[in-house]
């Protein structure tokens, strides 16, 4: 069975604090992918990234970074220097390779709130 | 600018009413889903669609049904709404997915329903 954990149900941190928030996935598949989407209080999910399996390299866009490890089945995302703008709630997501239909499970996110 | 609306941001109805929750993709996407949102469960996935007329169960069909007569437009179904059923209803779409893996879902803005 696939599954997406996201420990982490509310995090609290100060403005210009660096925050992780965790996923761990469970997957059979050896093909398959990875997201991160971030919904604001406006409610309208934002694509941040994609993610394959094959692909372990760390990504760093901007103030955002991504650790795939895929010996712990873990694909963390780190904000630095955070900011009150990035108060949102946080959904990974995992995808199967292959079929028409592209079906994602997600996990049950995780809350943050940047303080200024 | 790719754009996925909903009919309404929020709905307020009556249990034991038909209900239907309208989506539209201006983005010519094959793929088309349904998941609504509640707290502590993330988002759990209703319909999807993978092509104009075709359509299949997601984790939790009961008590709803899809249409999608048009590629653009995906309708979901409360054949007779219950106070249950009183969540966030989120739409997405995709395109099929490059070299067979799950393509980025864009989000409407969701609508809140509240059945009483």
């Amino acid at each position: 069975a696939q599954k997406v954990t996201q420990a982490q149900t509310e995090i609290s941190v100060v403005e210009k604090e660096d925050v992780t928030l965790d996923c761990v996935y469970e997957t059979r598949d050896t093909t398959y992918y990875l997201f991160w989407y971030k919904q604001p209080p406006s409610g309208e999910l934002v694509f941040l990234i994609r993610r394959n399996s094959f692909d372990e390299q760390n990504e760093i866009s901007g103030r955002y970074s991504w650790n795939f490890q895929k010996s712990t089945s873990s694909f963390n995302f780190t904000i630095t220097a955070s900011q009150v703008v990035d108060s949102a709630v946080y959904f990974c997501a995992l995808g199967n390779y292959g079929g028409a239909t592209n079906k994602l499970i997600f996990g049950t996110g995780t809350l943050l709130a940047v303080q200024p | 600018d790719v754009k996925v609306t909903q009919s309404s941001r929020y709905l307020v109805k009556r249990t034991g009413e038909k209900v239907f929750l309208e989506c539209v993709q201006d983005m010519d996407h094959e793929n088309m889903f349904w998941y609504r949102q509640d707290p502590g469960l993330g988002l759990r996935l209703i319909y999807f669609s993978y092509d104009v007329k075709m359509k299949e169960k997601g984790d939790i069909p009961e008590g709803y049904s899809v249409s999608r007569e048009k590629k653009e437009r995906f309708s979901l179904i409360l054949e007779s709404a219950s106070t249950n059923q009183t969540s966030m209803y989120l739409c997405a779409s995709s395109s099929p997915g490059l070299a067979g893996g799950p393509d980025e879902q864009y989000f409407g803005p969701g609508t809140r329903l509240t059945v009483t």
